[in-house]
């Protein structure tokens, strides 16, 4: 498709789960980003990619979240040892890349439920 | 540190009334960017528009106009003869960098 794609759109899960979150972006878009959004809640940052590299990951709420962008194209959000706490939708975004666009193109995201 | 304020949580009003949504920020970057995203009921954040922190010329876009004031750290969002399409949550959004930082979003709710 022609937008920003987000698998699973839903995923329920028990705690202490681990869970894959895929983002597919806008083709010829080098840049991606992560966001999660909490019910009621602006989208947080977590981490941007820009090629293959993690350019910014400083949002990452700790150590048991992790993503990887292996082809400069897909990211999956790795998020082990789950927690009621990181029920969220997280959202993936996609530009162009470079400082100068800056808008970004988002997903319909990936509500993340954790029992 | 970079910071994106909007006070109003919610907004109630009723076809045909123009309303205000308030944004103010903070950045201690010289060139920035700030942009207004609108998330309808269905869940997908849509750009809406775009600033330079070197531009503040005011911009209308049909119903839309935006007023960028560097003076107040402002970028407020009018909407002219609401519509109940228009009921969606707003978010100012901030960037510097590369990274871009949201608001919490006013939610906005426009009766027939």
């Amino acid at each position: 498709g022609a937008g920003v794609s987000q698998t699973p759109s839903n995923k329920v899960t028990e705690k202490g789960k681990y869970v894959e979150l895929r983002c597919d972006p806008i083709s010829g878009h080098t840049a991606l980003y992560w966001y999660r959004q909490s019910l009621g809640q602006g989208p947080e940052f977590l981490i941007y990619f820009q090629g293959t590299g993690a350019a910014d990951d400083s949002g990452l709420p700790n150590d048991r979240f992790f993503a990887v962008r292996p082809e400069g194209s897909v990211s999956t959000l790795k998020i082990q040892r789950t927690e009621r706490g990181d029920s969220a939708v997280y959202l993936c975004a996609s530009s162009l890349g470079g400082f100068n666009t800056g808008e970004l193109f988002f997903g319909e995201g990936s509500r993340l439920t954790v029992l | 540190a970079q910071k994106v304020t909007q006070a109003q949580t919610e907004i109630s009003v009723v076809e045909k009334e123009d309303v205000t949504l308030d944004c103010v920020y903070e950045t201690r970057d010289t060139t920035y960017y700030l942009f207004w995203y609108k998330q309808p009921p269905s869940g997908e954040l849509v750009f809406l528009i775009r600033r330079n922190s070197f531009d503040e010329q005011n911009e209308i876009s049909g119903r839309y106009s935006w007023n960028f004031q560097k003076s107040t750290s402002s970028f407020n969002f009018t909407i002219t003869a609401s519509q109940v399409v228009d009921s969606a949550v707003y978010f100012c959004a901030l960037r510097g960098g590369f990274k871009t930082i949201f608001g919490a979003g006013t939610r906005l709710f426009v009766k027939a």
